[in-house]
C-alpha cells in the first residue's frame, strides 16, 4: 500500500517570500506524483504532476516541483508567492490503480 | 456547463431522511469517483467507476449507495446516515488510465443532523 505525508499542516508566510511545501511517499511500486489546490469552497485543482522523464516539474501559478526517488519527496516550491496563493495544498500518488492517495493537506497563509 | 458539476452544494438532512448526491462531467471522461472530505483528515476514496462499472469500493459502509448510469453521471444515494459522515463530498473524473488527471467538483457540504 502506498501512503503519503505531509510534515506540516500550516505555513504561513509573508508575501513576495518563497516557499516549500513538503511531500514525502511511501510506495513499493512506481508512482505518479501530483500536487493539488483547494481554494475556500471549491473543489481541487491540479497544480502540476510528475509521471516521468525530468525530475523538475513546472506547474501553473509559478509553481514547481522536484521529484527525487531516493529520498522518496515530490516537494513544491514557488519563488515569490502572492496573498491570492493562500489556500489548502495537496500532495497525492497514483500507482497506476486509477486511485489517487493524498496527504493529509498543508495550509499555506500568505500575509501582507 | 463545463467540467465537473455537483448538485447540491449544500445539504441538510436528519439521520431518517433519504437524500441522493449528483455529479455530472462534461469532459467526455470515462472513469467517474467519490471522495469524502472530512475536517483534518486527508481526503478519503470511497468510489470509483470505469466505464459505468464500480471497480473500486474502499470499505464505504452500506448507509452509501453509489450509482453511475451512463459515463456522464455519477450518484451518491444516502440513507440513515450519521452525524459523523457531515463532510464534504467531492466528485472527480478522468480518462481513466495511471496518471491521467483527476477533474473535481466543487463538492456537496454534506450536514447530517
Amino acid at each position: 500500500a502506498q501512503s503519503v505525508t505531509q510534515l506540516d499542516s500550516q505555513v504561513p508566510v509573508f508575501e513576495e517570500a518563497p516557499v516549500e511545501l513538503r511531500c514525502n511517499y511511501s510506495s513499493s511500486v512506481s508512482v505518479y506524483l501530483f500536487w493539488y489546490v483547494q481554494y475556500p469552497n471549491q473543489g481541487l485543482q491540479l497544480l502540476l504532476k510528475y509521471l516521468s522523464g525530468s525530475t523538475l516539474v513546472k506547474g501553473i501559478n509559478g509553481f514547481e516541483a522536484e521529484f527525487n526517488k531516493s529520498q522518496t519527496s515530490f516537494h513544491l516550491r514557488k519563488p515569490s508567492v502572492h496573498i491570492s496563493d493562500t489556500a489548502e495544498y495537496f500532495c497525492a500518488v497514483d500507482t497506476g490503480r486509477r486511485a489517487l492517495t493524498f496527504g493529509s493537506g498543508t495550509r499555506l497563509q500568505v500575509q501582507p | 456547463e463545463t467540467g465537473v458539476t455537483q448538485t447540491p452544494r449544500h445539504l441538510v438532512m436528519g439521520m431518517t431522511n433519504k437524500k441522493s448526491l449528483k455529479c455530472e462531467q462534461h469532459l467526455g471522461h470515462n472513469a467517474m469517483y467519490w471522495y469524502k472530505q472530512s475536517a483534518k483528515k486527508p481526503l478519503e476514496l470511497m468510489f470509483v467507476y470505469n466505464f459505468k462499472e464500480q471497480t473500486e469500493n474502499n470499505s464505504v459502509p452500506s448507509r452509501f449507495s453509489p450509482e453511475c448510469p451512463n459515463s456522464s453521471h455519477l450518484f451518491l444515494h444516502l440513507h440513515t446516515l450519521q452525524p459523523e459522515d457531515s463532510a464534504l463530498y467531492l466528485c472527480a473524473s478522468s480518462q481513466g488510465g495511471g496518471g491521467d488527471e483527476q477533474f473535481f467538483g466543487p463538492g456537496t457540504r454534506l450536514t447530517v443532523l
